[in-house]
């Protein structure tokens, strides 16, 4: 099954709202990612959580990280119509060779 | 800047016919590169990752093969395709432990 999986599949909120999405994977890590990806484009990076952090803010964004719960969420705060897109968690695995493992996503969509 | 290409964007290719999808990094030396494949609305798998020039690693058996003739060109083939095969391919590539880059990726649809 996969190392990160993400919750929920889909979200659909009316603009200015927040946005709330969550990971949990199952083995430790060094390190949890956040990617954006628009339709039938490629992924871009958001945001990296290291295993020793709890928060993390960019932006509008803000990541927090549970280990003792192997979880994460990634919030977006005041959200656009631009933020409609689908979000990944990816995790580099301690013994993953520097490979990450990325969940099934986040179907985010946004009403204007 | 770094800038990561990826080609074709689109192919359809018929059963049993060969493929070779191509992906070069530019404004880095030894990056680690990757190549992973997504189905319609679902996540990325990890297919290859390569270390350095020669180096592949495969994460899933399959009908698949990677290679790395250059430091920076990392090739994904097949000798026959099938109809699993279908999918989008997106190639990546990082320094190390950190984000990736991705490509624009590439469409692929056997018939």
């Amino acid at each position: 099954s996969q190392q990160g999986e993400e919750d929920p599949q889909a979200l659909s909120i009316q603009e200015g709202e927040n946005a709330t999405m969550n990971c949990s994977y199952k083995t430790s890590i060094n390190n949890l990612q956040w990617y954006r990806q628009n339709s039938g484009r490629g992924l871009v990076h958001l945001i990296l959580i290291r295993s020793n952090e709890r928060e993390k803010h960019s932006g509008r964004l803000r990541v927090t990280l549970d280990t003792s719960k192997k979880s994460s969420s990634l919030l977006i705060t005041a959200s656009r119509a631009a933020d409609t897109a689908s979000y990944f968690c990816a995790t580099e695995l301690i013994q993953g060779a520097q490979k990450l493992v990325f969940g099934q996503g986040t179907r985010l969509t946004i009403n204007p | 800047s770094q800038t990561i290409h990826q080609w074709p964007a689109t192919l359809v290719q018929p059963v049993g016919s060969p493929l070779s999808l191509e992906c070069t990094v530019e404004g880095t030396s030894n990056p680690n590169l990757y190549w992973y494949r997504q189905a319609a609305g679902r996540g990325l798998q990890l297919l290859f990752y390569s270390v350095g020039i020669g180096q592949i690693s495969s994460e899933v058996p399959q009908n698949l093969s990677a290679s790395r003739p250059q430091d920076r060109q990392f090739i994904l083939s097949s000798k026959k395709l099938l109809l699993s095969d279908s999918g989008f391919y997106l190639c990546a590539w990082t320094r190390g432990s950190g984000e990736l880059f991705f490509g624009e990726g590439s469409r692929l649809t056997v018939l």
